[in-house]
């Protein structure tokens, strides 16, 4: 079985400062991870993924996330904050199970 | 290269009355999923397909809904009778295989029942 944890609901941070927004996971297997970014009224759109290749992963508009396996951890980071960045964030654990998705974070970026 | 297409964009239906969704994957995906994002939840998934096999539809309520993928290509997603609860936005996604391959998603159809 898998599952993940977003451990928080809500994250506020101004422009220009460091977002932290946090994922835990469990597997029974070396698991695939996704960071899904979700814009109102807008499809999710893949940010990063790991595949047991890199444990940093870059993605797209500057954000990257690292894989801890003693932690279970894969916490998406970026260092400056833009208000374009203010959106739905989504944590997904893959591999040989069907995608599992967690609760999301919203995360709210203050002028 | 185009990506995943789902119609309607918006539905609003009276409870008890019937809806199909239409979903037409990005061309040579084989992996086909429903997901139900109900507001200020994740989404779950309802359905997998591969080419034309249903791989997991343990959370599908079977009682009200059915999906189809004839030809391995596009899917119907259907709610016959739907309830008020059914009210959220239906997500198409697809990908390349099923296992450590990301997910392109669709932009969703929002559903609202009356």
């Amino acid at each position: 079985a898998q599952s993940v944890t977003q451990l928080d609901s809500h994250v506020s941070v101004s422009e220009g400062t460091p977002v932290l927004l946090r994922c835990n996971y469990s597997s029974s297997y070396s698991p695939s991870l996704f960071w899904y970014v979700q814009h109102p009224n807008k499809g999710l759109q893949l940010l990063l993924k790991y595949t047991s290749a890199a444990t940093l992963v870059k993605g797209i508009n500057g954000f990257e996330a690292e894989f801890k396996k003693s932690e279970t951890s894969f916490h998406l980071t970026k260092p400056s904050a833009h208000m374009s960045d203010a959106a739905e964030y989504f944590c997904v654990v893959g591999g040989s199970y069907i995608p599992t998705f967690g609760r999301g974070t919203s995360l709210i970026v203050h002028p | 290269e185009a990506g995943v297409a789902q119609s309607p964009r918006y539905k609003i239906i009276e409870k008890r009355q019937s809806v199909a969704f239409w979903c037409n994957p990005i061309s040579g995906h084989a992996t086909l999923y429903w997901y139900q994002q109900i507001l200020g939840q994740g989404p779950k998934l309802l359905i997998q397909f591969q080419n034309n096999g249903v791989v997991d539809d343990s959370q599908l309520p079977k009682d009200r809904f059915s999906a189809e993928r004839l030809k391995g290509v596009d899917s119907t997603l259907k709610i016959q009778p739907a309830k008020l609860e059914d009210s959220a936005v239906y997500l198409c996604a697809s990908s390349v295989t099923g296992e450590n391959s990301p997910l392109h998603f669709g932009n969703g159809t929002r559903l609202t029942v009356t």
